[in-house]
């Protein structure tokens, strides 16, 4: 089984909707992150948790939220879907005293 | 901002044919990560390494982490079909990292 998993793989949605993006994971790490990634553009961060009580912005939070469930699980929302936010979505995870990430199979995203 | 640029973006090559690819900052990072990735898929870590100067090696794959860790790069040696990818360098620091845009690598038969 995966150690990163997120829901849903495929969603296509249309403007203005609201839409919530789920990472579940079995690594025991206490550190997540919610990334996007556009063709050309690389992986942007646009928020990360250290811990349950411990949220905090990355480079392009605008029209995001999210919220830490408990320490395995991490969603990221929509409140109001535009097409620009059509992406690849990444979930990741990390521990101890290292940079290193672990990374989900990600969800495609398409605002119509 | 710390700013990790990666070259070359595109690289089609023949297969048994070398290859290295570079990632350059003017920041200093604790630590650089290299992953590969699937179309469609989340990157696949391929190797951490923290220490300046350091040399670690996968099979076919050599990685190299600057002596000032500002700088990486991955050598492939007699790449295969199956090293196609997007190959992407991140520099770590403070538990986050800083991704490059990428190098598409294609390697025919």
């Amino acid at each position: 089984d995966a150690d990163v998993t997120q829901t849903p793989r495929n969603r296509i949605t249309k403007t203005g909707k609201r839409i919530m993006l789920e990472c579940s994971q079995t690594k025991g790490h206490d550190r997540m992150y919610w990334y996007r990634q556009d063709p050309g553009l690389g992986l942007q961060l646009i928020y990360y948790s250290f811990d349950v009580k411990d949220i905090n912005k990355g480079e392009i939070s605008d029209g995001y939220s999210v919220s830490r469930q408990a320490q395995a699980k991490f969603s990221l929302s929509l409140e109001s879907a535009i097409p620009n936010q059509t992406a690849l979505y990444f979930c990741a995870t990390s521990a101890g005293a290292t940079d290193t990430q672990y990374f989900g199979p990600g969800t495609r995203l398409t605002v119509l | 901002t710390q700013l990790l640029e990666q070259s070359p973006q595109f690289l089609s090559i023949q297969e048994g044919e070398n290859l290295t690819v570079y990632c350059n900052s003017s920041s200093v990072f604790s630590s650089l990560q290299w992953y590969r990735q699937e179309p469609g898929e989340g990157p696949v870590l391929l190797v951490t390494v923290v220490t300046g100067g350091e040399v670690k090696k996968l099979k076919r794959l050599t990685f190299q982490f600057g002596d000032a860790r500002k700088d990486s790069s991955l050598h492939i040696t007699a790449a295969q079909p199956g090293d196609t990818g997007l190959y992407l360098c991140a520099g770590g620091s403070n538990y986050k990292l800083t991704f490059g845009k990428g190098t598409l690598l294609t390697v025919n038969p």
